[in-house]
């Protein structure tokens, strides 16, 4: 069974500075997709930035970037000039690829605060 | 498009009671999640669906739990009865196929 690693529950950065959440995981499986989802104090579920494991290239989405490291099972999320809105829970995920499994597999998160 | 609608936002109830909790997916969508979030034990998953067909039910706690999806557009998540230990927030997910998640906003059921 695979599972995922957040080894920071907390994290605290200052307004327009870059921090890095890290995430590991552990599988056997050769295709896969990672995920990283925000989830602000409404409870909402948001899908920040997804990664094919097959994709060298590490995913951008506008200030959010990822450092994918496939041998060492490592999916990184950093969030450059940091604003008040990133303030949120972090979850890491992890989703096998092929026999009909769509199963997303959560870490426990991290919580980040943006200070102003 | 709307997004994933779930219903209702927050459910209080006393233990014993039926609760029924109600999801909308995105139309298009071929698979369906039901995931639970608590401080103790995060995300779990409780069971998902493709095309309507449950796939994999593992997830779910006991017999007090069940879900159904009768059609495409509809998903419910019964639990009768229900337990103080069942207080959760309650997320329904729609996808298609490798292409990620999107949730609901979740329901918060307190269970007194």
């Amino acid at each position: 069974a695979q599972t995922v690693t957040q080894s920071q529950p907390e994290m605290s950065v200052q307004e327009a500075e870059t921090v890095t959440l890290s995430c590991t995981y552990d599988t056997s499986e050769s295709n896969y997709y990672l995920f990283w989802y925000k989830q602000p104090p409404s409870r909402q579920m948001i899908l920040v930035i997804r990664q094919e494991a097959y994709k060298q290239q590490n995913a951008t989405e506008n200030r959010f970037s990822v450092n994918f490291q496939k041998a060492a099972k490592s999916f990184s999320l950093k969030i450059s000039d940091s604003q008040l809105g990133d303030t949120a829970m972090y979850f890491c995920a992890f989703m096998k690829l092929g026999g009909g499994s769509e199963k997303l597999v959560f870490g426990k998160g991290t919580k980040l605060t943006v200070n102003p | 498009d709307a997004g994933v609608i779930q219903s209702p936002r927050h459910e209080v109830t006393e233990m014993g009671q039926e609760v029924t909790l109600r999801c909308k997916p995105i139309s298009g969508h071929d698979y369906l999640f039901w995931y639970r979030q608590t401080m103790m034990r995060g995300l779990e998953l409780l069971i998902y669906f493709n095309n309507n067909v449950p796939i994999d039910d593992s997830g779910m706690p006991e017999d007090r739990f069940s879900a159904k999806m009768p059609n495409a557009s509809f998903s419910t998540l019964k639990i009768q009865p229900s337990e103080p230990r069942d207080s959760a927030v309650y997320f329904c997910a729609s996808s298609l196929t490798g292409r990620g998640y999107t949730f609901g906003s979740g329901t918060r059921l307190t269970v007194v």
